[in-house]
């Protein structure tokens, strides 16, 4: 299957301070990319719809001013996580959607801590 | 309102001991729906796209069916290593996935 690489796996903040995820797509060119968010023991929730050169699109409830999202090529969407709080604490997951067959493929995730 | 459950939440077989999971959907504009496995800490890892009721897809002890209202993933004669949590989700206009909520399966040797 495709692979698609999310950088970092991990990461530990202190409360205020900003974090960016990258999320690549690696064989396959995406132009449209999804970044989840999974507490402990559920399922994954869509918080917004990346699109390669356009505004992402933020599934109800989730602040665009927070989570910035940027999909500046066919292969790369970032999740910006600005100001920080420990409530923002979560595991983050990308995905990616094939152009050529309906496939979506997932990064392996990235696991932020904000102290 | 766009829905996907998966039941049952835990499972616990031996190995050997064959069994279903299933997820049932009321989803508009269903385009397919996926079945993926997650490991803890992990990202979901790809097993299956369905797209049309009576589709059936296999990959060693795994096999996925789909009707119109719900989709099973039968797990044959399992081992230890198939622990995990199995998750669906439902392709919508737009790319967009609708996840249940997994069933975390758990072989014992």
């Amino acid at each position: 299957g495709a692979v698609v690489s999310q950088h970092p796996s991990w990461v530990i903040c202190k409360s205020g301070t900003s974090v960016k995820i990258e999320c690549r797509s690696l064989d396959f060119q995406a132009t449209t990319m999804f970044w989840y968010r999974q507490f402990p023991k559920q399922s994954l929730m869509l918080m917004a719809t990346s699109n390669e050169g356009s505004k992402a699109t933020y599934e109800q409830g989730v602040e665009k001013d927070k989570f910035l999202i940027n999909h500046a090529s066919l292969t790369l969407s970032t999740l910006t996580v600005t100001s920080a709080h420990p409530e923002d604490s979560s595991f983050y997951i990308c995905s990616a959607l094939t152009m050529v067959n309906t496939e979506a493929f997932f990064g392996q995730g990235t696991r932020l801590t904000v102290v | 309102e766009d829905q996907v459950t998966q039941s049952p939440e835990a499972l616990r077989l031996q190995e050997g001991e064959s069994s279903s999971l299933n997820c049932s959907y009321t989803v508009s504009g269903l385009r397919g729906l996926f079945w993926y496995r997650q490991d803890p800490g992990k990202g979901p890892e790809f097993l299956f796209t369905l797209y049309s009721a009576g589709e059936e897809k296999e990959k060693e002890r795994l096999k996925a069916t789909l009707t119109k209202k719900e989709s099973f993933l039968h797990i044959t004669a399992p081992k230890p290593e198939d622990s995990a949590t199995y998750l669906c989700a439902v392709w919508q206009e737009g790319g967009k996935l609708i996840f249940g909520q997994g069933t975390e399966l758990s072989v014992k040797p």
